[in-house]
């Protein structure tokens, strides 16, 4: 299975945009990158995904480098809400999610 | 509304007594599994289901069991739970060949 690499935290403050690293060296050609949070007491949801390009939903922005060697996944204005941990996720045909540590975002107001 | 439930959200047994905690979907999706997650270990996949009675072990099924006898419930088995199996249980559902996986509200479980 393929392995994820994460910083084990990140601050931020409120209003501000927010850059959440993945290193994925190991990645195949048809591994997606998926990223879900987990909020407190929460179960984990999801939040965005790429193969190739960047995409972009209501939620964030994925930016995929052009060797798929890493990702970031960018909120665009954090707010308090925000606060969770984030897991970066290759996922293959098996559509199973492996969940590394993740980062832990603290958002400051 | 899309839904994951799962009952009951906190239990606590003792040591041999069997228990199931229950995970519904209302989706009508073909894939679902059940994760634990531990402090330190993270969330690790027990058991998973690709539709009606299909089921398969995923990294850490020793002490669990599961059935998929209709598509929208997929229960797990704990028939002699021990003290180890103490944790944070989470189920979770997705359509086969979609991008996105809903998760339950989690199980807090402490066997003594």
């Amino acid at each position: 299975d393929a392995k994820t690499t994460q910083p084990n935290s990140m601050e931020s403050n409120e209003e501000e945009p927010v850059h959440l690293p993945c290193n994925h060296s190991t990645i195949s050609g048809t591994d997606y990158i998926h990223w879900y949070r987990q909020l407190p007491s929460q179960g984990p949801e999801y939040v965005i995904h790429g193969l190739t390009s960047n995409v972009n939903n209501r939620m964030a922005s994925l930016a995929i480098a052009e060797d798929r060697k890493s990702s970031t996944l960018i909120l665009h204005r954090a707010t308090l809400r925000d606060a969770a941990v984030y897991y970066c996720i290759l996922m293959d045909s098996s559509y199973k999610l492996i969940f590394g540590s993740g980062t832990r975002l603290l958002v400051r107001p | 509304e899309a839904q994951v439930t799962q009952n009951p959200r906190y239990l606590i047994t003792v040591t041999g007594k069997k228990l199931t905690v229950t995970c519904s979907q209302n989706m009508n999706h073909e894939y679902m599994s059940w994760y634990r997650q531990d402090p330190g270990l993270g969330l690790r996949q027990i058991y998973y289901s690709m539709n009606v009675e299909v089921t398969d072990k995923g990294d850490v099924p020793e002490g669990y069991k599961v059935s998929r006898k209709e598509k929208r419930n997929f229960p797990l088995i704990l028939e002699s739970p021990s003290p180890n199996q103490t944790s944070l249980y989470f189920c979770a559902t997705g359509q086969w060949g979609t991008d996105t996986q809903y998760f339950g509200p989690g199980t807090r479980l402490t066997v003594l």
